[in-house]
């Protein structure tokens, strides 16, 4: 079983639309989660961590579930340019390692 | 602005060549990885460094080595590649482990 797993879509969705999408963790000890951004043949890019309380950034908003161990990202008000591949990542207590989840591609159309 | 290079970013190689992939960053992190990236698998990290001269294993070392002489500097070989390790390498680095990891815009390598 992957560590991470994510539907990896499409999401095809007009401008303005509201779109969510999850990832589950399998390791119970996981402690840290983020949210990674990867444009079309671009390197991953930090998008926002995720924290135990839900946090927001301007039109993205993450939330954690430890009990089901998945983790959530909403967009609001979409942009055209935010159609790109979400990358959902996790990493373990004292790990020098993260754990990647294949990603959710959002594609949003005018 | 961070900033983390790799050597090429397409390079075609033959089967049973050896191949040199290398990676710079300026930000004086300790912490640099090599990833490789397939389509519906992610991100696997093939080897990492949390200092000069020391490596650890990823989750998929076989065929791969590193080097780590200079705090700047990673680099991946690949000492006899085969056609199964073609894919897009990215490279990344980190100051704290776990903390936010800068990518390198990555090395397509295609091996004939």
């Amino acid at each position: 079983r992957k560590e991470v797993e994510q539907d990896p879509g499409p999401f095809n969705v007009p401008e303005g639309a509201t779109v969510a999408f999850n990832c589950t963790y399998s390791n119970s000890a996981s402690q840290s989660f983020f949210w990674y951004r990867q444009d079309c043949r671009k390197e991953p890019k930090l998008l926002m961590s995720v924290y135990s309380s839900g946090n927001e950034d301007g039109r993205f908003t993450a939330q954690l579930n430890r009990a089901s161990q998945y983790i959530s990202l909403l967009i609001r008000d979409s942009k055209l340019s935010d159609s790109a591949t979400y990358l959902c990542v996790v990493r373990s207590f004292n790990d020098y390692k993260l754990s990647f989840g294949a990603g959710t591609t959002v594609t949003v159309r005018a | 602005d961070v900033k983390v290079t790799q050597s090429s970013r397409y390079l075609v190689k033959r089967t049973g060549e050896k191949v040199f992939l290398e990676c710079v960053q300026d930000m004086d992190h300790e912490n640099m990885f090599w990833y490789r990236q397939d389509p519906g698998l992610g991100l696997r990290l093939i080897y990492f460094s949390y200092d000069v001269k020391m490596k650890e294993k990823g989750d998929i070392p076989e065929g791969y080595s590193v080097s780590r002489e200079k705090k700047e500097r990673f680099s991946l070989i690949l000492e006899s590649a085969s056609t199964n390790q073609t894919s897009m390498y990215l490279c990344a680095s980190s100051a704290p482990p776990g903390n936010e990891q800068f990518f390198g815009p990555g090395t397509r390598l295609t091996v004939l």
